[in-house]
């Protein structure tokens, strides 16, 4: 079992929707938690960053991080056809760099 | 805003031949992290440099060196490459010195082995 579960999807919403991504995970160290935007070919783009539980809100993205169940959430509010690409969520536990990843949601917006 | 460049963006090798992927990382950045991504994977971590020494070390093949230089940027020496080392190979940087965690990502090297 990988330590960062996220379902792949394809997604598919139409534009205006409320999209919600999640990723679940097992390893309770872990304190830092990350949300990246992919296009394809391109580098991961860091889109939202929380240390351990709450929530963080900027512009049209909020980010979850529910520790108790170890969960997080990212949502993205009044979607865009700009907001297609793959989002990956990635995090870190104290005293180590390593960036552990989800294996991406593919999302598309469309018109 | 000045972000984290790559060098060389694309890169074509024979097999046993030698790579040398350049990651210049964000002003005044003193942390490096390089990561790996084959086709459809989540990139997985390599090996990262905190002021010039390794700080970390993940999934990193013998075969691979890294350094971080004294300007801070670093190099990726890759040897006896094979097939399956074709990926897209990204850098990332970081201000630790500052408290800061968030890491920002390099647009990657695609590097193809034939």
């Amino acid at each position: 079992q990988k330590e960062v579960e996220q379902d792949p999807g394809p997604l598919s919403v139409p534009e205006g929707a409320i999209v919600s991504l999640n990723c679940t995970y097992s390893n309770s160290a872990f304190q830092y938690f990350m949300w990246y935007r992919q296009y394809s070919r391109k580098g991961p783009e860091l889109l939202m960053y929380t240390y351990s539980s709450g929530n963080k809100e900027d512009g049209r993205f909020t980010a979850q991080v529910d520790k108790s169940s170890k969960y997080i959430s990212l949502f993205i509010r009044d979607s865009q056809p700009s907001d297609s690409a793959t989002y990956l969520c990635a995090m870190k536990q104290g005293g180590s760099e390593k960036l552990v990843f989800g294996k991406g949601t593919k999302l598309t917006v469309n018109p | 805003a000045a972000g984290v460049i790559q060098s060389p963006r694309h890169l074509i090798k024979e097999k046993r031949e030698t790579a040398t992927l350049k990651c210049y990382p964000i002003p005044r950045h003193d942390t490096v992290y390089w990561y790996q991504q084959g086709p459809g994977q989540d990139p997985q971590f390599l090996i990262s440099f905190y002021e010039k020494m390794q700080s970390d070390k993940g999934s990193i093949p013998d075969r691979f060196s890294a350094q971080q230089f004294s300007d801070y940027h670093s190099e990726l020496n890759m040897s006896s490459l094979e097939l399956g080392d074709s990926a897209l190979y990204f850098c990332a940087s970081t201000s630790t010195g500052q408290g800061e965690y968030e890491q920002y990502f390099g647009p990657g090297t695609r590097l193809t082995v034939t």
